[in-house]
């Protein structure tokens, strides 16, 4: 079955750094693989997906994701951070075609 | 508007009570979900519903029941509450089943005292 694993519960950069947050998918097929994000005390917010149409993904708030194959990874990246990127970002995959799988989470804090 | 709401936003009541979170969406969307978000962030899927039709139960206790009356909206009741029921409940739905983007509510917190 399809499953995504998200490398450091925790990422802690400067305000100006590169934020790269890890993801590792398992699956057998071609793989729909996403990235939300948790805001405190809101729900998630869809920040890109991969559909298999090209590998670098672009997102919103300037967000993107790079699908590899080789790697089986899914990493998200964004080049330099805000402060307001400070939330929870989850990776996630579509298992059976029906169901949405997510990763254990990552918290982003950024340092000012 | 918000496309996807839930209501309660807070919820706090006792052990062995019963309660309701109600759910609506304006997007028009097909499938809803219902979440469950437990004090470590890990989010798990509890119920699915493509057009009133329960799709997927993931080996949810039978105290959870959802309800669809019809399409918009996706109700959860909770009978014989109990401590491992405090979690945070997220209503999502999408325009069909399968790997369309999911909208999500912003939850609501249930707490058992």
């Amino acid at each position: 079955a399809q499953s995504v694993t998200q490398l450091g519960s925790h990422v802690s950069v400067s305000e100006g750094a590169l934020v790269l947050l890890r993801c590792n998918y398992s699956s057998s097929v071609p793989p729909y693989l996403f990235w939300y994000v948790q805001y405190p005390n809101q729900g998630l917010q869809l920040l890109l997906k991969y559909t298999s149409a090209a590998t670098l993904v672009k997102g919103i708030n300037g967000f993107e994701a790079e699908f590899k194959k080789s790697e089986t990874s899914f990493h998200l990246t964004k080049p330099s951070a805000h402060m307001s990127d400070a939330a929870e970002y989850f990776c996630a995959v579509i298992q059976g075609a029906q169901k949405l799988v997510f990763g254990q989470g990552t918290r982003l804090t950024i340092n000012p | 508007d918000t496309a996807v709401s839930q209501t309660p936003k807070y919820l706090v009541t006792q052990m062995g009570n019963d309660k309701s979170i109600k759910c609506e969406q304006n997007l028009g969307h097909d499938t809803m979900y219902w979440y469950k978000q437990d004090s470590k962030k890990f989010l798990k899927i509890m119920f699915s519903y493509n057009n009133k039709e329960l799709i997927i139960n993931e080996t949810v206790p039978n105290r959870f029941s959802p309800k669809s009356p019809d399409k918009a909206h996706l109700n959860l009741h909770i009978n014989s509450l109990e401590l491992g029921d405090s979690a945070v409940y997220f209503c999502a739905s999408s325009q069909e089943l399968g790997w369309q983007p999911q909208h999500f509510g912003d939850g609501t917190r249930l707490s058992i005292l």
